[in-house]
């Protein structure tokens, strides 16, 4: 089965410089989330999207920025780069699912998580 | 604002002995989802189980169980014979119900759980 991708895998960059992520959820999911990591913390939640609109947002530098395009995948921006900002970088997709609830649909809660990607920064 | 504590930093069993992880939250909400996650080394999040808090029954996966409280606001994991395995962190997650949302899991510190052979 397809499982979320992210890439790069690994990534280098030095102080003050700019990276970016992607990532290309399950296909049918319709929201997006990035997730932080650092070494030995749990993940904090960055910012998520549905149906290609900003959802929720959590503890996101104003540095990073994110979005989510017509094809549903989604990239997350770093600027600045700061020493602190080396740690594993999540993204997990989601799927709605129909329900007899108000609005038809619901978010299932269930996160499919990407393998990662790993910023250093130098 | 949720939040998800988890007790014990790190716990060591033998291979086939049964070992419970212990979560507790606090939230406001009345309907919401909650999840173990298990992380190995390789660094992949991996569900091990979800929990609807509107269902009494708690959930199982094979060797995987949960005693869902809800009063007391407690979810605990059980793993039953043990296997080399399973060594891994262990994260706790909250997320409330999102009918036209998305709203992002708020994660316990995490248990690392050791299996000795």
């Amino acid at each position: 089965a397809a499982g979320v991708i992210q890439s790069p895998r690994h990534l280098i960059k030095e102080k003050r410089e700019t990276a970016t992520l992607k990532c290309y959820p399950i296909p049918r999911h319709d929201t997006v989330y990035w997730y932080q990591q650092g070494p030995g913390q749990d993940p904090q939640f960055l910012i998520s999207f549905y149906e290609k609109m900003q959802s929720d947002k959590g503890s996101i530098p104003d540095r990073f920025s994110a979005q989510q395009f017509s094809d549903y995948h989604s990239e997350l921006n770093m600027s600045s780069l700061e020493l602190g900002d080396s740690a594993l970088y999540f993204c997990a997709s989601s799927p709605f699912v129909p329900t007899s609830l108000a609005g038809g649909k619901a978010n299932t809660g269930e996160l499919f998580f990407g393998e990662g990607s790993r910023l250093t920064v130098l | 604002a949720q939040t998800v504590t988890q007790s014990q930093p790190e716990m060591s069993v033998q291979e086939a002995e049964t070992v419970t992880l212990s979560c507790t939250y606090d939230t406001s909400e009345n309907n919401y989802y909650l999840f173990w996650y298990k992380q190995p080394p390789s660094r992949q999040m991996i569900l091990v189980i979800r929990q609807e808090a509107y269902k009494q029954q708690n959930a199982t996966e094979n060797r995987f169980s949960v005693n869902f409280q809800k009063a007391a606001k407690s979810f605990s994991l059980k793993i039953s014979d043990s296997q080399l395995g399973d060594t891994a962190m262990y994260f706790c997650a909250f997320t409330p119900y999102s009918g036209g949302g998305a709203d992002g899991l708020t994660f316990g510190k995490g248990t690392h759980l050791i299996i000795q052979p």
